[in-house]
């Protein structure tokens, strides 16, 4: 069962703030992050495992809360080379599964 | 950047063709896998390999054949392919097999005429 994301799309301006949210029916080992920009390759972003941490990079970061089986990924005062479809990849036990991806938020930001 | 390569980038065939992707990755993994995506699909995982190994089918038809000869090297054979095989084939790599991180290729757009 892959996970949900949402939005599926969004469009902000260069500077403003969004969520992406990604739920799980299932309980989470861990969470990856990637975005994959047009006609290139998805993009490793952060790992996060279970024990409800936070992670960041520069002014993208993510949370993950094992409780509610979802992770959140924040984009801070956005830029527009974030601009791209972002995917979650679940893990739904530490036993050597494979991930299984969400169907991806289209994330625009516009001058 | 990225050390994943595919070759080719783009594709064209008629549905009695045959014809092979390739992939080929210089990070020294263990690990590689096939994908597809479809226009407003998620990833779906096709085959896996591991150490030369395939450890995963995802229930592909038949149509679609991996090779992998050694642990840099993928190929993904076509033939009798259908027209709703159109998408773009993702090769990706991991130090193991599992939820390592993966490193994509850019990908083979295919369209199946």
């Amino acid at each position: 069962q892959q996970p949900v994301q949402s939005p599926q799309a969004v469009i902000l301006r260069e500077g403003e703030d969004a969520v992406i949210n990604c739920s799980s029916s299932k309980a989470l080992y861990s969470v990856h992050w990637y975005r994959q920009k047009h006609g290139e390759a998805p993009v490793f972003l952060m790992i996060l495992l279970k024990g409800g941490e936070q992670k960041g990079h520069e002014k993208i970061s993510a949370s993950f809360n094992e409780k509610k089986q979802q992770s959140s990924l924040y984009l801070t005062a956005s830029q527009l080379s974030y601009s791209g479809t972002y995917f979650c990849g679940t893990e739904s036990n530490n036993a050597g599964n494979m991930l299984t991806f969400g169907g991806g938020t289209r994330l625009m930001v516009k001058p | 950047e990225t050390g994943v390569t595919q070759t080719p980038r783009h594709l064209v065939m008629g549905m009695t063709n045959k014809k092979s992707l390739k992939c080929e990755q210089h990070l020294g993994h263990n690990a590689m896998y096939w994908y597809k995506q479809s226009a407003k699909k998620p990833l779906e995982l096709m085959f896996v390999y591991n150490f030369k190994e395939q450890t995963e089918n995802n229930s592909v038809p038949s149509r679609f054949s991996p090779e992998c000869p050694n642990s840099s090297h993928l190929f993904l054979h076509l033939h009798t392919l259908q027209p709703e095989d159109s998408a773009l084939y993702l090769c990706a790599s991991s130090p193991n097999r599992g939820t390592d991180t993966q490193y994509f290729g850019p990908g083979t757009r295919l369209t199946v005429l």
